[in-house]
């Protein structure tokens, strides 16, 4: 169980064009689903918090703007990056936090999508 | 938010017991530590969890001290494929998961 889906797992799109990345729970319900962010050789970083039916809440520094996240429905968040550039080209992994807002919820990860600006 | 700090890699023999620590000094009294790993180009992967008691799954071990300073994830027999970075989680407020640098494991056949 608990299993969270990414789509696409890889994308390479073209500098100035917009890409959107889904995350979905599979198999449960989320409430809240997370947004990171990995560079070559880094760890995560945590991008941004969505919650379904409200607007996102972004970490300092990631512009809200450039990336769009949706979460219309308890299954599905969307993560679209606007007007991409090559320094945009990362690593994009969602997670959805299974049993509802509690210390003793474990995340489930997606398997990430490999972004390619060129 | 809980900071964790651990070191940064760590060799293992396969077959042998895989200790992997992590401080956790500024972990409040209802946070939960969490471990997950990351295999090369894969999301993270649960591992185990708990809040002062040791824990044991399919997986792995986690001892926690007393004082819930620090912790300790044991694999028992470390394999091949268990190589990957190991990540202690400092759980913040509204469950975000901050990652820190994590333990880069290598088992060595």
């Amino acid at each position: 169980g608990a299993v969270v889906s990414q789509h696409p797992s890889w994308v390479i799109c073209k500098s100035g064009t917009s890409v959107k990345i889904e995350c979905r729970s599979l198999d449960f319900q989320a409430t809240t689903m997370f947004w990171y962010r990995q560079f070559p050789k880094q760890s995560l970083m945590l991008m941004a918090t969505s919650n379904e039916g409200s607007k996102a809440t972004y970490e300092q520094g990631v512009e809200k703007d450039k990336f769009l996240i949706n979460h219309a429905s308890l299954t599905l968040s969307t993560l679209t990056v606007t007007s991409a550039h090559p320094e945009d080209s990362s690593f994009y992994i969602c997670s959805a936090l299974v049993g509802g807002a509690s210390y003793n919820s474990p995340l489930h990860f997606g398997n990430g999508t490999r972004l390619t600006v060129t | 938010d809980a900071k964790t700090t651990q070191p940064p890699s760590m060799d293992c023999a396969e077959g042998r017991a895989a200790n992997l620590p992590c401080n956790h000094s500024t972990i409040s009294g209802n946070e939960y530590v969490y471990w997950y790993r990351q295999i090369h180009s894969q999301g993270p992967q649960y591992i185990i969890h708990g809040l002062k008691n040791n824990e044991t799954n399919e997986m792995a071990s986690l001892i926690i001290t007393e004082d819930r300073k620090s912790s300790t994830l044991i694999l028992p027999h470390a394999t091949l494929r268990d190589t990957a970075v190991y990540y202690c989680i400092g759980l913040g407020t509204g469950n975000q998961f901050y990652f820190g640098t994590g333990t880069s494991l290598t088992v060595i056949p």
